[in-house]
This record gives structure tokens, C-alpha cells and sequence, in this order.
């Protein structure tokens, strides 16, 4: 496709409950970034992914939290044993290198009852 | 913790007055850029300035920097309704990008 691609656009789960979130980059875009963002606040770093280079994975909030870029492209955040705290909108961003634009999906609003 | 700090938190003028949005930031920078949100989705890229610039425009936007004083400042002219959004600006920092908390815009018709 012609831009970032994320799946679900919304998701409603129950406490306890594992998710997964899906981010289909811009082709060729060698850069992939997670942030989350709770209603009306900014957007909080989670994740980045840079080639084959180990990920930063420095703003995972905690160990329930974890992500994967398979071939270096589309790539999936998963949140196990989901708590209400998580409701918020996961973003997902690429980027072809650095320093450069990020292209953003629409997000995947996640709500957690 | 967030690099960039925006402020105001919140900015309402009339449609035709022009905006300015200030960022602040705490380490050093390889460029800063600018970002609009509508609606609370997916943000799309407004303008870049390198660290060895000090003023950039496009359009209606003028982006001044000052890594002396670690700020940025984003002017947008001859505002209109449509410009109502959230923006935010982002710092290339540590081989990773970092947004601020933004400052919400409405532009009164």
C-alpha cells in the first residue's frame, strides 16, 4: 500500500486478555517506530526498530509488553494480560533512515474493560 | 520522560490572527521537526529543521531554532479554521525520534 497500514483500527478486550497489534510499514522504509498516546496527552515512545539492528527497546512500559518485526517490515506489538492502564492509541510510524519524516498509520485504538 | 516540551499547552485566537507554538528540549539534537494530529489518529509531518539551521518556512509556517537556548518556536500565518489541531514537535535524539506533549490550536471562525 501507499502509506503505513495498522490493524485493527479498534479493539475492545477484556482485562487479563493478551492482544496483538499489527503495523504494515511503508515499503523500503528500513525504520519502524511504536509510540502510544492516551486520550488528549501526547505521544509516548515505546519501541524502535532500525534495519537489522537490535531494537530500542527502552520505552516498553513493562515486560507484558513486547514487539517483533518479521523481514524487516511489518511488525507486531503484543500486550499480555491486558490491564485498563493500556486503553489508549497505539501508533505505529516509519521512516526511511534517520534523520527523516515519519509516516504515520491512523492507530489502533486499543479499549481495555 | 518527554525531550520536547511544548507550550502553550493550549492556544484559541480568531481565524486570520497568527499562531505561535514554542518547543523546548533538554539534550542535544541532530534536527527537530513539527507535526500536526487531528482528531486524535495519525500525524502527519509538517516541516524539518537540522541542527545547523536556524530559521525555515513553508507556506504559511515559519520554524525558527535556537539550540543555544535548546527551543523552537513554530509560527503559522493568516491562520484558518482548518488549522485546528494538535501540534506537536519531535527531536531526532539518541537514533530515536521523541515527541512532546503538543499545544492544542483552535482557530475561531
Amino acid at each position: 500500500g501507499a502509506g503505513v497500514s495498522q490493524s485493527p483500527s479498534n479493539k475492545v478486550t477484556e482485562k487479563g486478555k493478551d492482544v496483538e497489534l499489527r503495523c504494515d510499514p511503508i515499503s523500503g522504509h528500513t525504520a519502524l517506530y511504536w509510540y502510544r498516546q492516551s486520550l488528549g496527552q501526547g505521544l509516548e515512545f515505546l519501541i524502535y526498530f532500525q534495519g537489522n539492528s537490535a531494537p530500542d527497546k527502552s520505552g516498553l512500559p513493562s515486560d507484558r509488553f513486547s514487539a517483533e518485526r518479521t523481514g524487516g517490515s511489518v511488525s507486531t506489538l503484543t500486550i499480555q494480560r491486558t490491564q485498563q492502564e493500556d486503553s489508549a492509541v497505539y501508533l505505529c510510524a516509519s521512516s526511511f533512515g534517520r534523520p527523516g519524516e515519519l509516516f504515520f498509520g491512523e492507530g489502533s485504538r486499543l479499549t481495555v474493560l | 520522560s518527554q525531550q520536547g516540551e511544548e507550550d502553550p499547552q493550549a492556544l484559541s485566537i480568531q481565524e486570520g490572527e497568527n499562531a505561535t507554538m514554542n518547543c523546548s528540549y533538554k539534550t542535544s539534537i541532530n534536527n527537530l521537526q513539527w507535526y500536526r494530529q487531528n482528531s486524535g489518529r495519525g500525524l502527519v509531518h509538517l516541516i524539518l529543521i537540522r541542527s545547523n539551521e536556524r530559521e525555515k518556512h513553508s507556506g504559511r509556517l515559519r520554524v525558527t531554532l535556537d539550540t543555544s537556548k535548546k527551543s523552537s518556536s513554530l509560527l503559522i500565518t493568516a491562520s484558518r479554521a482548518a488549522d485546528t489541531a494538535s501540534y506537536f514537535c519531535a527531536t531526532d535524539a539518541s537514533f530515536k525520534t521523541i515527541f512532546g506533549a503538543g499545544t492544542r490550536l483552535f482557530v475561531k471562525a
